[in-house]
């Protein structure tokens, strides 16, 4: 049992670039998210899905894209990086139905040059 | 904005019993507790969750006060290991959003 995988673990992207965040869970949760983290600050929630085809904005989603074509799969796109957006991000999955735990991937390291 | 205040750090000796408040006086009656913790730069690790009843488990216990304002974490004897980023959120089993609140840094001293 894999729980969240996210690639790449590291990320160095000129500014204007563009990339994707992978993020896959094996677990069948309904409900899959995404997170940064800046330096010596808390998780702030990017954009969120709550089952296959169905997305919403979080705290903070401009400059990001999501989609979620599958139960599995949560990728998460930059269309044009900005060094604003260097930060550490994580993918986090749990069911919607259950009061269970969230499983939390181990994160990407991205810097923007 | 987060549901939840805690206080920005605390500090704790080792072998001593750490008790970590949060406040979640809006909490609905449907929401669940949950507490994570955060160990340098990892991902969030779940520690415990609970709807009204006191929890425990091999890692903490979860004491939730009767009006479910608010609810303390509580690791019997803390060691270096548990120095970490702690966040207590709440949520209903349903297909809300879940934000985190800026948590509380345990520095658990030697």
């Amino acid at each position: 049992n894999a729980g969240v995988t996210q690639t790449p673990k590291f990320q160095v992207l000129k500014t204007g670039q563009s990339m994707t965040l992978q993020c896959a869970q094996d677990m069948n949760h309904e409900y899959m998210s995404w997170y940064r983290q800046d330096p010596g600050m808390g998780l702030r929630l990017i954009h969120y899905s709550v089952g296959a085809g169905i997305t919403d904005q979080g705290e903070v989603p401009n400059g990001y894209n999501v989609s979620r074509s599958t139960t599995e799969d949560f990728p998460l796109r930059l269309l044009s990086a900005a060094p604003s957006q260097t930060s550490v991000y994580f993918c986090a999955s749990s069911y919607s139905s259950r009061p269970t735990e969230a499983f939390f991937g181990q994160g990407t390291r991205l810097t923007v040059v | 904005d987060a549901k939840t205040t805690q206080p920005p750090s605390m500090d704790c000796a080792e072998g001593r019993a750490a008790n970590l408040p949060c406040n979640h006086s809006t909490i609905s009656g449907n929401e669940y507790v949950y507490w994570y913790r955060q160990i340098h730069s990892q991902g969030p690790q779940y520690i415990i969750h609970g709807l009204k009843n006191n929890e425990t488990n091999e890692m903490a216990s979860l004491i939730i006060t009767e009006d479910r304002k608010s609810s303390t974490l509580i690791l019997p004897h803390a060691t270096l290991r548990d120095t970490a980023v702690y966040y207590c959120i709440v949520r209903a089993t349903s297909y809300d959003k879940v934000i985190f609140g800026p948590g509380t840094s345990l520095s658990v001293i030697p």
